[in-house]
């Protein structure tokens, strides 16, 4: 069975831009999360979906929004990048709640804001 | 609200020495308790989990953690460590009751030398 996959994997972009990135989760797979990793936060959660809708969110401003197909792939969104937002992207992927929560992981991308 | 601290940022030991990485967390309801590892440039991997039962759970690469409810830890160890695994490890929980979101700690970072 493929693995969570996420496009691009590298990404570089300049202030005031926006930026899509893209997941597909395991298949079978209905709920996609997405986690914001720094060297200084760590990983921080950004939002849950599942069967297309947003059913939990962490503590990020209005410009991370995202949204989740028919065919549970992903896209997450950042409006008017910061430099602040630089970051590895990671997506996960699970069956629902209640499964324990296990999460699997796609290998990120990689976004620099210059 | 939940929250999870590693005690330690960098954990260097030699090889086929015993290591211990700490972790305790705070949260007002029952969780599910989780260790990821990430390799350089790579995704997280699920290394072992605790959902309920048994509070001793074993990897297949030779980690455990046990679950301590009193203390609110969940530390992992390994009796003999390996070159292969030098990488960055993290702890992380989620409530049984809200869903899919992972709260990680800040990571422990397991360099193995020879």
């Amino acid at each position: 069975k493929a693995g969570v996959t996420q496009t691009p994997r590298y990404l570089i972009k300049t202030r005031g831009q926006q930026v899509t990135l893209s997941c597909s989760p395991i298949s079978g797979h209905r709920s996609v999360s997405w986690y914001q990793q720094t060297p200084g936060q760590g990983l921080q959660f950004l939002f849950e979906y599942f069967s297309e809708t947003q059913r939990n969110k962490g503590n990020f401003p209005g410009r991370f929004s995202g949204r989740q197909f028919s065919n549970s792939r992903s896209e997450m969104n950042v409006s008017t990048l910061e430099l602040g937002d630089s970051a590895l992207y990671l997506c996960a992927s699970s069956l629902a709640r209640p499964t324990g929560n296990e999460q699997f992981f796609g290998p990120g991308t990689r976004l620099t804001v210059l | 609200a939940q929250s999870v601290t590693q005690l330690d940022s960098q954990v260097p030991v030699f090889e086929e020495a015993p290591v211990e990485l700490r972790c305790n967390y705070s949260s007002s309801v029952s969780v599910y308790l989780f260790w990821y590892v990430q390799y350089p440039n790579q995704g997280l991997q699920l290394l072992l989990k605790y959902l309920s039962g048994s509070t001793l759970v074993e990897s297949i690469n030779g980690f455990e953690a046990e679950f301590n409810k009193s203390q609110t830890s969940f530390h992992l160890r390994k009796p003999s460590v390996h070159i292969s695994d030098t990488a960055e490890y993290f702890c992380a929980v989620s409530e049984r009751q809200a869903g899919t979101a992972l709260i990680f700690g800040k990571g422990t970072t397991l360099s193995v030398s020879s």
